[in-house]
């Protein structure tokens, strides 16, 4: 066990439908990032937060938002769900000022 | 833009054999680099990261900055060793790790 905890750990949706994906930093985290991970374009950084605040965007599409709550969990919700949405969102953390992740074991969606 | 090559996506050895799994950046500055492997699919886990300049699992790399390379090498490699293995610098803010497309190393007896 990493520390990082993500649920669901698979999900199968329809196109058009919305799902949310959810992650627990490791303690005393403060940042959380979220990566998908398809086969043709490898780790794909989404969007990091930090303490709450939104503090980095990468390759994330506008149907997708996140948010990280007090308890510093995060969301990543995914909304008008395509075929191509179907991958490996990873989500990771790490402590103030570093970039050495703890990553979750991943939420697998698919899309049908 | 910072970015990081892995030319390979594919990699097989047989045991025994030495492994060089090829990592190329483009940051201006000194980057702080990284290896991570993930085995069938699962969470990845950090390998190695230059500034420490360990040995984990009898695999080095070294950071080359006339070549802005970090390979990664195992003089033997063992069928255990078999994963995807992806090289990750921070981007310039220093706020997101951004990874390579991975190389999967495939060792067979």
């Amino acid at each position: 066990d990493s520390g990082v905890t993500q649920t669901p750990k698979h999900l199968i949706t329809a196109t058009g439908q919305r799902v949310t994906l959810r992650c627990s930093p490791r303690s005393g985290d403060l940042s959380v990032y979220w990566y998908q991970q398809s086969l043709d374009q490898g780790l794909q950084f989404l969007i990091q937060y930090y303490n709450g605040e939104e503090r980095a965007k990468g390759n994330i599409l506008e149907r997708f938002s996140a948010q990280q709550f007090p308890d510093l969990h995060s969301e990543l919700n995914l909304s008008s769900l395509e075929l191509g949405d179907s991958a490996l969102y990873f989500c990771a953390s790490s402590g103030l000022q570093e970039v050495r992740y703890t990553f979750g074991s991943g939420t697998r969606l698919t899309v049908v | 833009a910072q970015r990081v090559t892995q030319p390979e996506k594919l990699l097989s050895v047989f045991k025994g054999a030495p492994v060089e799994l090829k990592c190329n950046y483009s940051y201006s500055g000194s980057p702080e680099l990284f290896w991570y492997v993930q085995y069938s699919r699962q969470r990845l886990q950090l390998l190695l990261r230059h500034i420490s300049r360990e040995s984990i699992k009898g695999f080095t790399a070294d950071l080359n900055k006339g070549e802005t390379s970090f390979h990664l090498k195992k003089p033997f490699a063992q069928e255990e060793d078999s994963a995807m293995y992806y090289c990750a610098h921070p981007d310039q803010a220093g706020t997101a790790l951004i990874f390579g497309k991975g190389t999967t190393l495939s060792v067979s007896s």
